[in-house]
């Protein structure tokens, strides 16, 4: 079975701190990606890997960076943190580029103070 | 702009059918359909492409009109495990391959 590590469940973080959210995958796969999820409006594509140190913007990346520097590793940074990125980030990952499943990891709550 | 999906919620007796619309203003490439129960990580349950290829969960049904870039998710017959919240994800014609953008989600509630 694929796994999707994310390195916390929940997180509590102050108003400007550097956090740094992890996610790992077992599965050997070439793209990752990072979401949040909020109440009525789904999930949104923060950014996403096709290989390491390659990425793209996804529709949200403002205040957010990402590092892949291993293959199975996918790392979400945010620079300083703000009361407006109080939300649920989920990783992912997949294979492939044209019909592609994601799997998905079971989500970090981070709240900001 | 993010696909918009129809109802927002539906409550659902054993053994009664629902459909969940997806639709989309943009042209589409694919559609994926995924199903989140409380407190899990989204599960996939299909992907239908531009041209009418489906893959995906072979006990659940699902069409795409690529007239009306509207995708449909038939739930029949339906179960208690089918509750949860379903999204779908559009994949636009002029988007990078990776770029999913989801809806708001149907929250499906099955009673017995």
């Amino acid at each position: 079975d694929v796994k999707v590590t994310q390195s916390s469940r929940y997180l509590v973080k102050r108003t400007g701190e550097k956090v740094f959210l992890e996610c790992v995958q077992d599965m050997d796969h070439e793209n990752m990606f990072w979401y949040r999820q909020d109440p009525g409006l789904g999930l949104r594509l923060i950014y996403f890997s096709y290989d390491v140190k390659m990425k793209e913007k996804g529709d949200i990346p403002e205040g957010y960076s990402v590092s892949r520097e291993k293959k199975e590793r996918f790392s979400l940074i945010l620079e300083s943190a703000s009361t407006n990125q109080t939300s649920m980030y989920l990783c992912a990952s997949s294979t492939g580029t044209s019909a592609y499943e994601q799997y998905f990891g079971p989500g970090t709550r981070l709240t900001v103070t | 702009q993010q696909p918009v999906q129809s109802p927002q919620a539906v409550i659902l007796r054993e053994g009664e059918d629902a459909v969940i619309n997806c639709s989309s203003s943009k042209a589409l490439y694919s559609v994926h359909w995924y199903r989140q129960k409380h407190g899990e990580a989204p599960v996939f349950l299909m992907i239908l492409l531009k041209g009418g290829e489906q893959k995906g969960h072979e006990k659940i049904s699902a069409s795409f009109n690529e007239k009306k870039q509207q995708s449909s998710l038939y739930l029949t017959a339906s179960q208690l495990s089918y509750s949860g919240t379903y999204f779908c994800g559009t994949r636009r014609i002029t988007d990078s391959w990776g770029k999913l953008q989801f809806g708001a989600g149907t929250q499906v509630v099955v009673t017995p």
